[in-house]
């Protein structure tokens, strides 16, 4: 089982601040991994796909980069809306697996 | 507009059985890999299983084998999990979401069914 770890587990900022989340595999998932950001209450909502990709509506100001076991969701610039917990997962081998979430909260 | 609707959810006792459903809409439901994810309270998100546009292939998260099985109805757009010999750890919210496209991402999540398992 790829084992997923995201960095850090709380990210402490103000609107308007950039984010850079991490996130890191065990062994390579070459391109296959997905971030997702989730609001209480609410069910996951897909922002970036196969690394780098954004998700149909997702703004420009999330990106994601990386490849093979070392991955990043970068927020550039911090809107109130944008504070939640990011998850990433990846689809390279089963069992498909989640990492732990990134908190990111208002500091 | 995409739609994932789950039902089935409540209270059981261990060792009992729920069946979930989950149904599609405002897509070719046939046309896409879909799965169960399944968040237990104030916890992350744990993928379970997921299976091919024609039920030809299902795979598990390992914790499930023997206990759960995905299934597909592509003439009723419905996707269901059948969940036997229930744990208190398997007490979650049951998401079913859509493996898009190309990507293989679950780029659509219905709004989540409740399984508590207590006795």
């Amino acid at each position: 089982e790829i084992v997923l770890t995201q960095s850090p587990a709380t990210l402490s900022l103000s609107p308007g601040e950039r984010a850079t989340l991490s996130c890191r595999a065990s062994q390579s998932v070459t391109s296959f991994l997905a971030w997702y950001q989730q609001k209480p209450g609410q069910a996951p909502r897909l922002l970036i796909y196969d690394a780098s990709n954004r998700a149909t509506g997702i703004p420009a100001r999330f990106s994601g980069s990386g490849s093979g076991t070392d991955f990043t969701l970068t927020i550039s610039s911090l809107e109130p809306e944008d504070f939640a917990v990011y998850y990433c997962q990846q689809r390279s081998n089963w069992p498909w697996t989640f990492g732990q979430g990134t908190k990111v909260e208002i500091k | 507009e995409v739609q994932l609707v789950e039902s089935g959810g409540g209270l059981v006792q261990p060792g009992g059985s729920l069946r979930l459903s989950c149904a599609g809409s405002g897509f070719t439901f046939s046309s896409y890999w879909m799965s169960w994810v399944r968040q237990a309270p104030g916890k992350g998100l744990e993928w379970v299983a997921n299976i091919k546009q024609d039920g030809s292939e299902k795979y598990y998260v390992d914790s499930v084998k023997g206990r759960f099985t995905i299934s597909r109805d592509n003439a009723k757009n419905s996707l269901y999990l059948q969940m036997n010999s229930l744990r208190v750890e398997d007490t979650a919210v049951y998401y079913c979401a859509r493996a898009g496209g190309g990507s293989g991402s679950l780029d659509y999540w219905g709004q989540g069914t409740l399984v508590t398992v207590s006795s």
